[in-house]
């Protein structure tokens, strides 16, 4: 089975703080996802990468970055977080980019911003 | 602006009987729609999914529907089982230069009742 393997279950950081969200898959995946998860607002994109080094800006990437330095990794960047950005973060990936493929998700790290 | 909307938040069902979860899309280019489900505290995980040239697919105890014409479609879970509580999340995506960048909806809290 696909393992994606999300580096904190819970976290809690403070405004303007620098943070960082990691994400590992197992099965050398090509693509890799970052969603978040609000009530009310269900799943939304926020970067994709398609390959090592390769990033796509999702549909709300404001005051997010992030990295794919391995194929294996794909870390989300919180450049100075802020209160908005709590929420639950899901990580993603999928073989490659068939329309057919199916994602592959982690369980989740649910950030809090105080 | 909700691309894919999942208007009912919620859905009580008794066990046996249907459970019926709706999805409405407003973007024509989608042409690939998928169901996910997720239980408290673990990602989404792939349940069925159907293309834009089938208005069905069966898989067990799950169908899923597609009204191209009404941009809706709907899943049917028979019987519902009490595992079957958890949320659902209608995906779509275009195929079309996007790969499986998947577009969610809201979700559906499903109970399951005894």
């Amino acid at each position: 089975d696909v393992k994606v393997t999300q580096s904190s279950r819970y976290l809690v950081k403070r405004t303007g703080e620098k943070v960082f969200l990691e994400c590992v898959q197992d099965m050398d995946h090509e693509n890799m996802f970052w969603y978040r998860q609000d009530p009310g607002l269900g799943l939304r994109l926020i970067y994709f990468s398609y390959d090592v080094k390769m990033k796509e800006k999702g549909d709300i990437p404001e005051g997010y970055s992030v990295s794919r330095e391995k194929k294996e990794r794909f870390s989300l960047i919180l450049e100075s977080a802020s209160t908005n950005q709590t929420s639950m973060y899901l990580c993603a990936s999928s073989l490659d980019s068939n329309v057919l493929e199916k994602l592959f998700f982690g369980s989740g790290t649910q950030l809090s911003v105080l | 602006d909700q691309q894919v909307k999942q208007n009912s938040p919620s859905l009580s069902v008794q066990e046996g009987r249907i459970s019926i979860l709706n999805c409405d899309y407003t973007n024509s280019m989608f042409d690939y729609f998928l169901w996910y489900k997720k239980y408290p505290a673990e990602g989404p995980t792939f349940l069925i999914s159907i293309s834009s040239i089938k208005d069905k697919n069966e898989d067990g105890r799950f169908t899923v529907f597609l009204n191209k014409s009404a941009k809706h479609l709907s899943l049917h879970i028979v019987p519902s089982q009490p595992g079957d509580s958890a949320v659902y999340f209608c995906a779509a995506n275009s195929g079309k230069g996007g790969g499986n960048k998947l577009t969610f909806g809201t979700g559906t809290q499903l109970k399951v009742e005894l």
